[in-house]
């Protein structure tokens, strides 16, 4: 079974602050690792996805098999990044339907 | 930027009655779904469609909910006799095909009551 686990509901951090969004994953093949967020009154959108290794406004999150992780960080939080950020999991095996995790809300004070 | 669309934004149904909730995905996307979110939960598979049949479904997805693709433009997921536990944010999502992205839906909002 696949299943992703945020440990944090809420992050706090200052304006220019480093930010650290927490993602463990399990599952025993070879999953596909994504984050989505949602910012507020919009709808869920993709922000970054394992394979591409690019770097999204700020973002960049590693893929790390021997840990089951896939954290997502940003170096210098902006007030604009303050949104819900979900991780998420798919699978060929598991006809590609995405396993979310709980959510981390991010807020990022002036 | 083409969207996927879901109506209505809100819903509010008695229990027991049945209830179609909307989307019109991205035109030549393939794959379409449908997830759930109940106030402070996860965001929860329900069901994917591909070429005109249910590819998977989750437990979540029992005889009360059916899905369909009735123009070739329209995905409606159907519930038949909503229960209170129901309610919750339905998202509808379509992607192009098996390795690009899913797009999502801005979500209908039921509220059974």
């Amino acid at each position: 079974a696949q299943r992703v686990t945020q440990p944090e509901k809420l992050l706090s951090v200052f304006k220019g602050a480093p930010v650290e969004l927490k993602c463990n994953y399990s599952y025993s093949g070879s999953p596909e690792l994504f984050w989505y967020v949602q910012y507020s009154r919009q709808r869920l959108q993709l922000l970054l996805r394992h394979i591409s290794r690019e770097s999204i406004k700020g973002f960049t999150a590693d893929l790390n098999k021997g840990e089951t992780s896939f954290h997502l960080k940003k170096p210098f939080a902006q007030e604009e990044d303050s949104a819900m950020y979900y991780c998420a999991l798919s699978s060929k095996a598991a006809g590609n339907k995405l396993t979310f995790g709980g959510g981390t809300r991010v807020l990022v004070k002036p | 930027e083409p969207e996927v669309t879901q109506t209505p934004s809100h819903q509010v149904t008695q229990m027991g009655q049945e209830v179609i909730l909307r989307c019109v995905p991205i035109s030549n996307h393939l794959y379409f779904y449908w997830y759930r979110q109940i106030l402070g939960q996860k965001v929860e598979f329900l069901v994917s469609f591909y070429n005109n049949e249910i590819s998977e479904k989750s437990e979540i997805f029992d005889d009360q909910f059916s899905v369909e693709r009735p123009d070739g433009s329209n995905f409606t997921l159907k519930i038949r006799s909503t229960k209170l536990e129901d309610s919750a944010m339905y998202f509808c999502a379509s992607r192009a095909d098996a390795n690009t992205e899913a797009f999502f839906g801005q979500g209908t909002r039921l509220t059974v009551v």
